[in-house]
């Protein structure tokens, strides 16, 4: 079974605290992703990494970064946390093939800032 | 541009009863098309999918077929469970190995 980890379920941090979010795969994914997941908003793409060192912006990258240093893990940095970044945080991988592409998802980071 | 439209929710139903829930799709060419379900506090997980036109993906009851006279690839299940309570997510794979989601459709099933 493939598996995605993240680091936290739970995660409470202070304004302008810098956060890390990890995650970490287990089936030699070339891609992986982080998403935020809001209610009303669906998801939406934060960034994406085709491969070590590699990353590309999604659709909402203001305010955080990424860094992909081994194949299996992802982090994602919040430089200097708002409360605006309160939300659940979903980490995913996938293979990198033509198509049928699907994302494995972890559970999820809720982070909570105050 | 690409896109994915679901059926708004929430969609509540009693137990025993059929479900549908709408998607339909923009995209070039031939997507592969998929349904995730997120249980309450978890991830998402792959639910089902399709490659090509006419497939049927099924799983756990549910199944969707691939239309693409219609664009379409509606879930349904025959008789849906308390546990099947849930939020579905449509999706279609785009350029750059991303996908394309859905807003997500909340079911709540009453016994």
């Amino acid at each position: 079974d493939v598996k995605v980890t993240q680091s936290s379920r739970y995660l409470v941090k202070r304004t302008g605290e810098k956060v890390f979010l990890e995650c970490v795969q287990d089936m030699d994914h070339e891609n992986m992703f982080w998403y935020r997941q809001d209610p009303g908003l669906g998801l939406r793409l934060i960034y994406f990494s085709y491969d070590v060192k590699m990353k590309e912006k999604g659709d909402i990258p203001e305010g955080y970064s990424v860094s992909r240093e081994k194949k299996e893990r992802f982090s994602l940095i919040l430089e200097s946390a708002s409360t605006n970044q309160t939300s659940m945080y979903l980490c995913a991988s996938s293979r990198r093939i033509v198509q049928g592409y699907e994302q494995y998802f972890g559970p999820g980071t809720r982070l909570t800032v105050t | 541009g690409n896109s994915v439209t679901q059926m708004e929710g929430p969609v509540t139903l009693s137990e025993e009863a059929f479900l549908t829930i709408n998607c339909t799709y923009t995209a070039t060419g031939y997507p592969s098309l998929f349904w995730y379900v997120q249980y309450p506090g978890e991830g998402l997980q792959l639910l089902l999918k399709a490659t090509k036109a006419d497939d049927k993906g099924s799983n756990k009851g549910f199944e969707a077929t691939y239309r693409k006279e219609t664009t379409s690839f509606h879930l349904e299940k025959g008789s849906v469970q308390v546990s099947d309570s849930a939020v579905y997510f449509c999706a279609h794979d785009g350029s750059n190995y991303q996908l394309i989601w859905g807003a997500g459709t909340k079911l709540i099933i009453k016994p």
